[in-house]
This record gives C-alpha cells, structure tokens and sequence, in this order.
C-alpha cells in the first residue's frame, strides 16, 4: 500500500497558476503510475492527467491539453501537478492516486491509493 | 473518450436492502472496469477493479459483474457505513473516465 500525502489548500486569482505536490511512501515510486483527479464542488469525478514516473511519460486528457503539466522527482517520489490560466471553474478538489501501469497506449488502470485531496479555490 | 453511464443517480435504501448499481460504457471495454465508493469529504476507496476483483480489505458484499458495455455493483446486504456515492471508471482505453455517480441514501 502506498501513502500519498499532497500540499494544502490553495487559493488564487483567476489567470494565475496553482502548483499541487504529491509525495509517495511505502511503495516503489517508479513502479506505478500516479493520476490527477478532481472534484469541483457537488459533483463528480474527473481525471485530468496522470505519469509513469519509471520513464517520466505523462499523458492529459484532451481538455486540459496546453493547461496542465504534470511532472515527478523520482529521487523524492513526488509527483506535481501545475495547472496554469486558472478560472473560477478549476475550483475544486485535487487528488492524486496511484495504481498499476498499463503498456502504452493506455497507461492508466485502476487507482488503488488516493491522496486526502487539495482544495484549490479561484477567486477574485 | 468513452463515455460512461450510471444508473440510477441515487437510491434511497435501507439496512439490509440488496442494492445494485449499473454503468454503461459507450463501447465494450474488454472488463477494464473499477469502481469506487465515496463518502463525503473523503478521497474515492477502490473497490472492485477488472470488473469484478475485489480489492484487499473490502467486504464480500460487495460484488462486480458484466461484461461489454454493461456492468454491476451490487451490495448484497447494505450496511449503515454503506450509504456513499458510489463511481464506475473504465481503462480500456486513453483517457480513464468515470460515471456520474449513484447516491446511496437512507429510505
């Protein structure tokens, strides 16, 4: 089982950019891959973006292409997530999760060990 | 991406009540299919992963099945620390996506 313990709360202007860290104990880091999911207020799950920390392959889901970038420092076994041009939309929570690597194309399989989440909030 | 369907969206229940969640997948997914319960405030708990696996620790209740474009997660016997919002997520393909999610409420 692995713990992954992510940075605070956050809170930023709109067209800023948040930075959330991930870091991972009790499992090998490079093993997995780790995921970034959010949760904007009263609704439902969405996966942003995750990496292989192994080979340092990160992939985005299409939405948050040009937006996001999500590297790993595999000599701490952190992950962070940057999510840049922030609107009033991207307040939610942040989690990171990990879970088993899948070959390419697909990358990403279950998430079994999640973060407490990072609430970000935009406001002006 | 696949788009992914819960149904219901909440079901009110009680202690004891056999409750099942479907999902609907916008293409056959070849079982790479997870589930996850939440509760409020509280990170997503793996539950079933491969569409019907249950994950170390989790109580043999809960149950996964289907195949195709169609899956299940039952609750044999709902329990008071049942009463979650429960998610599908596929892998089968590039990007992961997740369901809307089903509300299980106390009738």
């Amino acid at each position: 089982q692995v713990q992954l313990v992510q940075s605070g709360a956050e809170v930023k202007k709109p067209g800023s950019s948040v930075r959330v860290s991930c870091k991972a104990s009790g499992g090998t880091f490079s093993s997995y891959a780790i995921s970034w999911v959010r949760q904007a207020p009263g609704q439902g799950l969405e996966w942003m973006g995750g990496i292989i920390p192994v080979s340092g392959t990160a992939k985005y889901a299409q939405k948050f292409q040009g937006r996001l970038t999500i590297n790993a420092d595999k000599s701490t076994g952190t992950a962070y997530m940057e999510l840049r041009s922030l609107r009033s939309e991207d307040s939610a929570v942040y989690y990171c999760a990990s879970g088993p690597q899948r070959p390419s194309p697909n990358y990403f399989y279950y998430m079994d060990d999640w973060g407490s989440g990072t609430t970000v909030t935009v406001s002006s | 991406d696949i788009q992914m369907t819960q149904s219901p969206s909440s079901v009110s229940a009680s202690v004891g009540d056999r409750v099942t969640i479907t999902c609907q997948a916008s293409q056959a997914l070849t079982r790479y299919l997870a589930w996850y319960q939440q509760k409020p405030g509280k990170a997503p708990k793996l539950l079933i992963y491969s569409a019907s696996n249950l994950q170390s620790g989790v109580p043999s209740r809960f149950s996964g099945g289907g195949s195709g474009t169609d899956y299940t997660l039952t609750i044999s016997s709902l329990q008071p620390e049942d009463f979650a919002t429960y998610y599908c997520q596929q892998a089968n393909s590039f990007p992961p996506t997740f369901g809307g999610g089903t509300k299980v409420e106390m009738k």
